[in-house]
């Protein structure tokens, strides 16, 4: 079966600093990978997806994603971090046993110090 | 912009209470998801449905039911709310093509006493 790890439950980066967050999957096929963000008190936000091609995806509010094959990779990144950027973020991966569904980690919550 | 909207953002019920969780989406999708987000675990799927009156089990379906009547409209039912489904619960929809690209609502905060 398909699933998700985030190994960071909790980062903190100082504002104006370079973020990485990291996603790994396991699934047997190409698979189709998301990252969400949820604000506090808010739903879930689509950030940005890779379906195929360019394995350099960007997205919304400065974020850009690596998909790296070998590794199992689909890390999330940000030069700069805001402190509007303070979330919880989550990584999922698409499936497709006749109805498609997402499998999602279990979130990594990003606290921004001034 | 799609919107979709939760009938409540907090809800205080007793255990063994029937609870109606509502959703409701305004793009005319034809997938609806309910989810259930705790600490540590992630969001897990609860069921989805992919057609008016069609619904399908996700990865927790126990305990819960639900219900698809019209299109925009998408419900969770809890027969009988125990604590251990205390919990936030968040309705996504999504077109036919790609399933995946899901909206989420902004969540009910169930607490079961």
């Amino acid at each position: 079966a398909q699933s998700v790890t985030q190994p960071d439950i909790h980062i903190t980066v100082s504002e104006g600093a370079s973020l990485e967050l990291r996603c790994n999957y396991s699934y047997g096929a190409t698979p189709y990978l998301f990252w969400y963000v949820q604000s506090p008190g808010q739903g879930l936000q689509l950030l940005l997806k890779y379906f195929s091609g360019d394995t350099l995806v960007q997205g919304i509010k400065g974020f850009e994603a690596e998909f790296k094959r070998s590794q199992s990779s689909f890390n999330l990144r940000k030069p700069s971090v805001h402190w509007s950027d303070a979330a919880e973020y989550f990584c999922a991966v698409g499936v497709s046993f006749g109805n498609e569904k997402l499998t999602f980690g279990t979130g990594t919550r990003l606290t921004i110090i001034p | 912009d799609v919107k979709v909207t939760q009938s409540s953002r907090y809800l205080v019920k007793r255990t063994g209470e029937k609870v109606f969780l509502e959703c409701v989406q305004d793009m005319d999708h034809e997938n609806m998801f309910w989810y259930r987000q705790d600490p540590g675990l992630g969001l897990r799927l609860i069921y989805f449905s992919y057609d008016v009156k069609m619904k399908e089990k996700g990865d927790i379906p126990e305990g819960y039911s639900v219900s698809r009547e019209k299109k925009e409209r998408f419900s969770l039912i809890l027969e009988s709310a125990s604590t251990n489904q205390t919990s936030m619960y968040l309705c996504a929809s999504s077109p036919t093509e790609p399933t995946w690209e899901q909206y989420f609502g902004p969540g009910t905060r169930l607490t079961v006493t």
